[in-house]
């Protein structure tokens, strides 16, 4: 089974409109870490949020925020305000444990920004 | 500056050839990963290490070799490389700091002919 789905291969939003990338997870450990990256189309992955397990708020980042269900094991990436330079790849990724295992990544999200 | 830094950025190779990828931080994390990422397939972790001197399979480790003898540096080898390692592979590093995952790499485009 996978351990990050993330069910849209593709997406389309209007500039200025707000978008939700969705990322379902599967783990038993209780204590886990959430992450988005978003990948240009220039290759480089940038850092983008971060939810933990015990976090009891969604966490934000300026125009992201990150709508974390636990017990649907959820951890959706909100963007506000679309711009053009938010067109690019966006990968869900979660950490198992307490420790610095190494990430999982789904297999990610194409966000096309329109004007 | 400082951050993850691979070279080479581009090779091709020919079925059979070897090669060495470098990955070198100068963060002083003790965490480094190599992964490789296909289109459609998101990033898949080949091996990892957890410091100095040690190192660890990932998912699909099959046809790659690694070495970590200083702790800044991580290679990535190919012994006997075929048509199925052409990928894009990306070095990443961290340290125990869970808000700020990995520090990656720009990433080696390597075309195996």
């Amino acid at each position: 089974a996978q351990k990050i789905t993330q069910t849209q291969p593709g997406m389309f939003v209007q500039e200025k409109e707000a978008v939700t990338l969705d990322c379902t997870y599967d783990t038993s450990d209780q204590s886990y870490g959430l992450f988005w990256y978003k990948q240009p189309s220039s290759g480089e992955m940038i850092f983008l949020i971060y939810q933990g397990s015990y976090d009891e708020q969604n966490a934000t980042e300026g125009r992201y925020s990150l709508n974390f269900q636990k017990a649907r094991k959820s951890a959706n990436l909100v963007i506000s305000a679309s711009q053009l330079g938010d067109s690019a790849m966006y990968f869900c990724a979660m950490r198992e444990g307490p420790g610095n295992t190494p990430l999982v990544f789904g297999k990610g999200t194409r966000l096309s920004v329109i004007a | 500056n400082a951050g993850v830094t691979q070279t080479p950025k581009f090779r091709v190779l020919k079925t059979g050839q070897s090669m060495t990828l470098l990955c070198a931080q100068d963060m002083n994390h003790e965490y480094m990963y190599w992964y490789r990422q296909d289109p459609g397939m998101g990033l898949r972790l080949i091996h990892y290490s957890v410091g100095e001197g040690t190192t660890a399979k990932g998912e699909v480790p099959d046809g790659y070799n690694v070495s970590r003898l200083k702790k800044q540096n991580f290679l990535l080898g190919l012994e006997s490389a075929a048509p199925s390692q052409t990928s894009v592979y990306f070095c990443a590093s961290s340290y125990s700091d869970k808000g700020h995952g990995y520090t990656f790499g720009s990433g080696t485009r390597l075309t195996v002919v």
